[in-house]
């Protein structure tokens, strides 16, 4: 099946510094991708979509200045957590999806990111 | 998307059949239903997905009645490598579409 990898698995910051979180299609081109976040015993909340060459879109509540998404290609696309505040503490996830609509999305194995 | 409503938690032993309902009483003519399992600190895997009746695959059994406002993950014997959280899903859930994952049923597996 496909395979998303998800870079780094976890990552600790100081506080104010960026993050960059790398989320890679391995055996499929991934005209859309997704970035979601998971506070602990909850669900997930998607924050924005993501289309190979186009600008991400944001879901209502995410500050598009603060979490910098980038498709720059149809196997890559990055989150930066810019100027992290211990309150970004979370699980960062994303999912990937070939050029089919009739497919599945594809998920990675996350990324735990610690802000102190 | 339809808004769906699950068990918060489940219990069961290794061996026994397990059944989560999922309500979605205001689903479209064109919503499928799809189900994804999470493990803790991992992102969700696809289990299943059905428009109506039944759908089965090598892991899990769809059943879903004729006015789909409902439907019934089955896992046949689970194991303790069946614990897990997972969630239902109702809408046109096409690969390049958002999902919007709702609260999940948290299913414990005792020995």
């Amino acid at each position: 099946g496909a395979v998303v990898s998800q870079h780094p698995s976890r990552v600790i910051c100081k506080s104010g510094t960026s993050v960059k979180i790398e989320c890679r299609s391995l055996d499929f081109q991934a005209t859309t991708m997704f970035w979601y976040r998971q506070f602990p015993k909850q669900s997930l909340m998607l924050m924005a979509t993501s289309n190979e060459g186009s600008k991400a879109t944001y879901e209502q509540g995410v500050e598009k200045d603060k979490f910098l998404i980038n498709h720059a290609s149809l196997t890559l696309s990055t989150l930066t957590v810019t100027s992290a505040h211990p309150e970004d503490s979370s699980f960062y996830i994303c999912s990937a999806a070939q050029g089919s609509r009739t497919d599945t999305q594809y998920f990675g194995p996350g990324t735990r990111l610690t802000v102190l | 998307l339809a808004k769906t409503t699950q068990p918060i938690s489940m219990d069961s032993y290794e061996g026994q059949e397990v059944n989560i309902t999922c309500s979605h009483n205001n689903i479209a003519t064109n919503d499928y239903i799809t189900w994804y399992q999470q493990f803790p600190s991992q992102g969700p895997r696809f289990i299943i997905q059905g428009y109506k009746t039944k759908v089965t695959n090598e892991v899990a059994s769809l059943f879903i009645p004729a006015d789909r406002k409902s439907s019934t993950l089955s896992l046949p014997r689970v194991s303790l490598s069946d614990t897990a959280v997972y969630y239902c899903l109702v809408g046109e859930v096409w690969a390049t579409d958002k999902l919007i994952f709702g609260t999940g049923t948290r299913l414990q597996v005792f020995p």
